[in-house]
This record gives C-alpha cells, structure tokens and sequence, in this order.
C-alpha cells in the first residue's frame, strides 16, 4: 500500500469511446503525474501538476485530457485513442515538484481495440 | 540514448542465487532510486541513494557517484523476488525523473 490508489485497474476501451482513468493520493504530497509504460521501454512522462497547476506536458496528444480537481486527485480523460495507446498507466505523487521520491500507484491496464 | 542504462535486462536465477542488476547513467543527480515491480504493475520503491550503501534484508545497494555507476545485489535469492527492477534518477537540474527500461528478473525454485 503506497497510499496512491488508481481505478480502474484494467479498461479495454474501442477507439471511438470515452473513458476515464483516476488515481487518488492519501499522503498529503502536492504534486502528481501521468506515466506511460510500454513493453521494454523506459517510463515516459505525460504531465506534471503541482499545487493543482498543470507545469509539465510533454507533447501528449490531445486525445488524453488531464484534470487535477485538487490536490488529491487526479484524472486522465481518454477519447478516440489509438491501438497503440494500450500501456499500463501509472499515477505518482511527490511531496512537491522538487521532489526526490515519487510514490506510485498499482497502474491502470489499457488496451484500445 | 537513455539517460539510464541497465543490465541485464533479463536474468534467470535459481533460487539461493546472488544476484547483481546494474545501473549506468549520464547525469548529475541528486538522488538514485532501485524500484520494484511486480507482475499485477504497481511500481514500489527500495531504495534512494545519493551516496555509498544501503542494506535492507536481502536487498543492497550501493552508488559510485564519480563514475555514475550504482548496483543492486540480492543475497540468497526466492522466487518471491521474481519482478522487474528499475533504477531511476533525479538529476541536479530540473525536475523530471529519468528511467531506465527495467530488469526483469525470474528466480526458479
């Protein structure tokens, strides 16, 4: 237990639906991210809220939407993806944007027909 | 290029084995992280270095900062050691983490 919990665990979702990926954080940290990770390739970051600000995205397409309500949430609103958007996706958070240790959650499975 | 490299990135044991995962990377940094994880995908930190060893239980980690180098040994291997093992780094300047691909380990009863 790494006090961040994402839901759903698993989606399979057709290219034309919309759905929605969301991680909550019981640690009281500041900062939260997106990660993706595909097979045999490193982690790759998609966005960065600090004190409920977007500061990083890092070119994502416009089909994945973040929203970060409060600083204990954080959603990844997902619409017309593509095949090869099916990734584990995986929320962290860290006490603050300058952080050294970030504290992931269990990931959501994706997989895009 | 990977800001940083492990290997192997594959590694099959038998069980009591000591195993070593290695970590190479190209940046300053402030800190070093071996991650853990398992199957079901939820990633678990074991250890954040910045300098020298450190031990908990089986697992030891130890960091050369001049030659960018850090090492992570499990002694008497179980098969509930079976994961993937990441080193990440936060690098001096800015604030994105960097990630190796991970080493996959497998130990066999």
């Amino acid at each position: 237990e790494t006090g961040v919990t994402q839901t759903p665990r698993h989606l399979v979702m057709g290219m034309t639906n919309k759905k929605s990926l969301k991680c909550e954080q019981h640690l009281g940290h500041n900062a939260m991210y997106w990660y993706k990770q595909s097979a045999k390739k490193p982690l790759e970051l998609m966005f960065v809220y600090s004190l409920e600000e977007r500061v990083e995205n890092n070119s994502v397409p416009s089909r994945f939407s973040p929203e970060c309500p409060n600083s204990s949430h954080l959603f990844l609103h997902l619409h017309t993806l593509q095949p090869e958007d099916s990734a584990l996706y995986l929320c962290a958070s860290s006490q603050d944007y300058s952080g050294r240790e970030l504290f992931f959650g269990e990931g959501s499975r994706l997989t895009v027909l | 290029k990977n800001e940083v490299e492990q290997s192997p990135q594959n590694l099959t044991a038998q069980e009591g084995e000591f195993i070593t995962i290695n970590c190479s990377y190209s940046v300053g940094i402030s800190a070093l992280h071996w991650l853990q994880q398992h199957p079901g995908g939820g990633i678990v930190s074991l250890f954040m270095l910045s300098s020298g060893k450190k031990k908990h239980g089986r697992l030891i980690a130890t960091i050369n900062i001049q030659e960018k180098h850090s090492s992570l040994h499990i002694t008497a291997s179980h098969p509930r050691d079976s994961a993937v093992y990441i080193c990440a780094v936060h690098p001096n300047t800015g604030n994105q983490f960097y990630f190796g691909t991970g080493t996959s380990l497998t130990v066999i009863p």
